[in-house]
């Protein structure tokens, strides 16, 4: 089975551009969570996005936006970047699997890494 | 609000020694809490998931503990081997569909 896929692997944007990460989950997981992971520093909660409506968001600005489509993919956009935005991005998918004791374990992609100039 | 922190934030080790990775958090009310890895520039690869309601998992030469009331889990990995050399991360999840708090890591070296 394909595992957690993103798009694109790398990014090169300027300062005040907008951008549109790309997530398909593993097939069967209906949940998608979006993570930012600065260097050096462990992920960053983004959005939780199940059964395509937003379960949490996390201390980001409203530059920051996602959605989850009905197969399940998920878009994160953010607009008007900052230097600061520079980071490895990163989707996780989940699934409640009854009777395996691994009730959403989190299977994450390779990430895009976004440079932001 | 849940914090996690993991000590210590870089480990060497020669080969073939028994380790112990730590991990503490601030809020014992966990949905459960998941053992990554992740390679210098990759993503993140689950190793091991504890529900809540356990004190344990195992994989081949890894073994994490939960012991929720004292906001610890450990990760033992026995006989390291220099492929074992990446960083590691725990991750603290908040209710059935919350999110994910991680630790920052510790960067594991293995020697030869």
């Amino acid at each position: 089975d394909a595992g957690v896929t993103q798009s694109p692997t790398h990014l090169i944007k300027t300062r005040g551009q907008q951008v549109t990460l790309r997530c398909s989950p593993i097939s069967g997981h209906k949940s998608v969570s979006w993570y930012q992971q600065v260097l050096g520093q462990g992920p960053q909660f983004i959005f939780q996005y199940y059964e395509k409506e937003e379960r949490g968001r996390g201390n980001f600005p409203d530059r920051f936006s996602a959605r989850q489509f009905p197969n399940y993919s998920s878009e994160l956009n953010v607009n008007a970047l900052l230097l600061g935005d520079s980071a490895l991005y990163l989707c996780a998918s989940s699934s409640l699997t009854p009777g395996t004791g691994k009730t959403y374990e989190q299977y994450f992609g390779p990430g895009t890494r976004l440079t932001v100039t | 609000k849940q914090e996690v922190t993991q000590i210590p934030a870089a480990l060497s080790v020669p080969e073939g020694e028994n380790l112990v990775l730590n991990c503490s958090f601030t809020d014992s009310a966990i949905y459960n809490l998941q053992w990554f890895r992740q390679d210098p520039g990759k993503g993140l690869t689950s190793l091991l998931l504890i529900q809540s309601s356990q004190r344990e998992q195992t994989s081949g030469r890894l073994n994490a503990s939960l012991d929720k009331s004292s906001g610890r889990s450990t990760l033992y990995i026995a006989a390291s081997q220099p492929g074992d050399s990446a960083t590691y991360l725990c991750a603290v999840k908040d209710g059935y569909a919350g999110k994910s708090t991680f630790g920052d890591g510790t960067t594991l070296t293995v020697k030869p």
